[in-house]
């Protein structure tokens, strides 16, 4: 059974930086695309992140371009999101999610429950 | 960037009732890139529909998908009681990744 379990939440101020993780189990991990999708509470999916199986490629959502970075520990089976420059419309329930292929150029197979980023100061 | 918009808002509808769900995107998906998904109220999002048609696996075949370019559509052939929730359609054709608003699927 596919499981992914995101973790690092919490509140933090704007300006501020956080780490989520993802830890994935149950599939095959390193022949997996990755992604990381957002949800602000009562609206709306965003799109955040992608990153292909090898790591080699990654794609950004414009409104966090150049302050989040995406990126995977195959010997770990995890996904991680370093977000530096927080902002107060990035609070949101951020959800790891397995690309259904080696690219990211695919649908999102599995999800995670998601962890909670409040940015407030 | 493609917009997704969803029609309608709100679906009231009761069991047994066939639910048909609008998914319209600004320009055309390329490869009917296209998915859906169900979403409740406390949990994850679960894949219903990929690559426009396809089912997921382990859904069940009330469940369809239908539609290219840029209309959509999502069919429940017969509602049941686990099935209220909210849909969202989302286009994986080129970045960004977009979703629509979705659609709120409610007990009438």
């Amino acid at each position: 059974e596919v499981q992914l379990v995101e973790s690092g939440g919490g509140v933090v101020r704007p300006g501020g930086s956080l780490r989520l993780s993802c830890a994935a189990s149950g599939f095959n991990f390193d022949g997996s695309a990755m992604s990381w999708v957002r949800q602000v509470p009562g609206k709306g999916l965003e799109w955040v992140s992608s990153i292909n199986w090898n790591g080699g490629s990654t794609a950004y959502a414009d409104s966090v371009k150049g302050r989040f970075t995406i990126s995977r520990d195959d010997a770990q089976n995890s996904l991680y999101l370093q977000m530096n420059s927080l902002r107060g419309e990035d609070t949101a329930l951020y959800h790891c999610a397995r690309v259904g292929s080696s690219g990211y150029y695919s649908h999102f197979d599995s999800w995670g429950q998601g962890t909670l980023v409040t940015v407030s100061s | 960037e493609i917009v997704l918009t969803q029609s309608p808002g709100t679906l009231s509808l009761s069991p047994g009732e066939r639910a048909t769900l609008s998914c319209r995107s600004s320009q055309s998906v390329a490869g009917r890139q296209l998915a859906w998904y169900q979403r409740k109220p406390g949990q994850a999002p679960r894949l219903l529909i990929y690559g426009a048609s396809n089912r997921a696996t382990g859904i069940p075949d009330r469940f369809s998908g239908s539609g290219s370019g840029t209309d959509f559509t999502l069919t429940i052939s017969r509602l049941e009681p686990e099935d209220f929730a909210v849909f969202f359609c989302q286009q994986y054709g080129s970045s960004p990744f977009t979703f629509g608003p979705g659609t709120k699927v409610d007990i009438k």
